[in-house]
């Protein structure tokens, strides 16, 4: 089993949907939540942390099921420009500081006119 | 402010050859990373840097590659007699990394390195 699963899709979507992605993860020791955005031929960029609690960024909402072990991002009234492959990403403490990082391979998301 | 810079942008070597790739990484952050990443295909970790040492390298495929950190601050990742294989987009992250909290550990990336091996 992956450490970090996604549907990689594409979901395709109308302008003005709302579209939800999933995230699942095997180690149950995680502790820290990222969703990251990647555009085509660009480098990831942070779009939200997921706190324990959830959280909500505008559009975007952030929701984290600890029992279930998975992660989720909704993205309500979507845009063209929200067309992008986003990245589950999750985090195990190592010793000290040091962490690891373990990024899921993406959904891709194509929001049409 | 700043943001993590990488050089070379573009990379074109003839396999055999070795290839320095540089990473500057955000003023501060004490936490470097490299990945990279095939067409099409996610995000492959290498390996992470706390300060000058790496904790973790079991991403680092083969004896061919290597990294240093020096002063805190400039990585250089070497990858020796290059294969076609190794080409790929190589990637590196930074992050404040000194603490257990969740912004400490938030990744930001640079531009990236595209490497192609003829």
């Amino acid at each position: 089993r992956k450490e970090v699963e996604q549907d990689p899709g594409p979901f395709n979507v109308p302008e003005g949907a709302t579209v939800a992605f999933n995230c699942t993860y095997s180690n149950s020791a995680s502790q820290s939540f990222f969703w990251y955005r990647q555009d085509c031929r660009k480098e990831p960029k942070l779009l939200m942390s997921v706190y324990s609690s959830g959280n909500e960024d505008g559009r975007f909402t952030a929701q984290l099921n600890r029992a279930s072990q998975y992660i989720s991002l909704l993205i309500r009234d979507s845009k063209l420009s929200d067309s992008a492959t986003y990245l589950c990403v999750v985090n195990v403490y190592l010793t000290g500081t040091a962490s690891k990082l373990t990024f899921g391979t993406g959904t891709r998301l194509q929001v049409t006119l | 402010g700043a943001g993590v810079s990488q050089s070379p942008s573009n990379k074109v070597t003839e396999k055999g050859k070795d290839v320095e790739l540089r990473c500057d990484p955000i003023s501060g952050h004490t936490a470097l990373y490299w990945y990279r990443q095939s067409l099409g295909q996610g995000l492959e970790f290498l390996i992470y840097f706390q300060g000058n040492s790496a904790p973790d390298k079991s991403g680092l495929p083969s004896d061919r590659f290597s990294a240093e950190r020096t002063g805190g601050s400039v990585s250089t990742l070497t990858i020796q007699r290059t294969q076609q294989e190794d080409s790929a987009v190589y990637l590196c992250a930074s992050s404040l990394g000194r603490r257990r909290d969740l912004t400490y550990n938030e990744q930001f990336f640079g531009p990236g390195t595209r490497l192609t091996v003829l």
